[in-house]
């Protein structure tokens, strides 16, 4: 199976700040990628797929880009809605998420 | 409006079997491929079973293939997952979720608010 590794685990980043996270695959999944924000006790909520198209309704400041082994998920000018865990996931074959992104308040 | 609403989940105990329900609303439910991610206590997320917009085809996580089944009932737009053998490492959330893309090339846009399944004795 295609193992996803995020990188950091946690980042701890304040209002305004500019945020970057990683996901790599241990093998090509060319853009078959998508991000996902969850916060406490919600449902994950689907951001970016196919690596950089942005879901209907998702701020602009939300950014992918990336293909084959190494993605980026670029939050501009982080709001404090935004502080919360991302997964990324593959969907290349079959389906693997990444291990999840906790930013936190600095 | 669009929607994915979950049932079933429940305490039990090893051994014993559940099964889930995710109602749909708001979309053509045969034109969409759904799905069951979970989410153990302060975990993260893992996929559990696919199944087609036909219902014709299922793909399934090896951690529960053979012990769980995925099904849809296009009549009542209800999503099912039934879950057999259940063991304490099957402790989790429980989300339905409406798949985006293409054939095999599933992401999944659209989540329920989850069910909780605990396996303890």
């Amino acid at each position: 199976d295609i193992q996803m590794t995020q990188s950091p685990s946690t980042l701890s980043a304040s209002v305004g700040d500019r945020v970057t996270i990683t996901c790599r695959a241990s093998e090509n999944i060319n853009n078959w990628l998508a991000w996902y924000q969850q916060k406490p006790e919600k449902a994950p909520k689907l951001l970016i797929h196919k690596a950089s198209a942005l879901e209907n309704g998702v701020p602009s400041r939300f950014s992918g880009t990336g293909s084959g082994t190494e993605f980026t998920l670029t939050i501009n000018s982080l709001q404090p809605d935004d502080f919360a865990t991302y997964y990324c996931q593959q969907y290349n074959s079959p389906w693997t998420f990444g291990q999840g992104t906790k930013v936190e308040i600095k | 409006e669009v929607q994915l609403l979950e049932s079933g989940g429940g305490l039990v105990q090893p051994g014993e079997s559940l099964r889930l329900s995710c109602a749909a609303s708001g979309f053509t439910f045969t034109d969409y491929a759904m799905g069951w991610v979970r989410q153990a206590p302060g975990k993260g997320l893992e996929w559990v079973s696919v199944i087609s917009g036909s219902g014709t085809s299922t793909y399934y996580a090896d951690s529960v293939k053979g012990r769980f089944t995925i099904s849809k009932d296009k009549y009542r737009n209800t999503l099912s997952l039934q879950m057999n053998s259940l063991r304490a490492e099957d402790t989790a959330v429980y989300y339905c979720a409406k798949a985006g893309g293409s054939y095999l090339y599933w992401y999944f846009d659209l989540w329920g608010r989850g069910t909780l399944v605990s396996v303890s004795s």
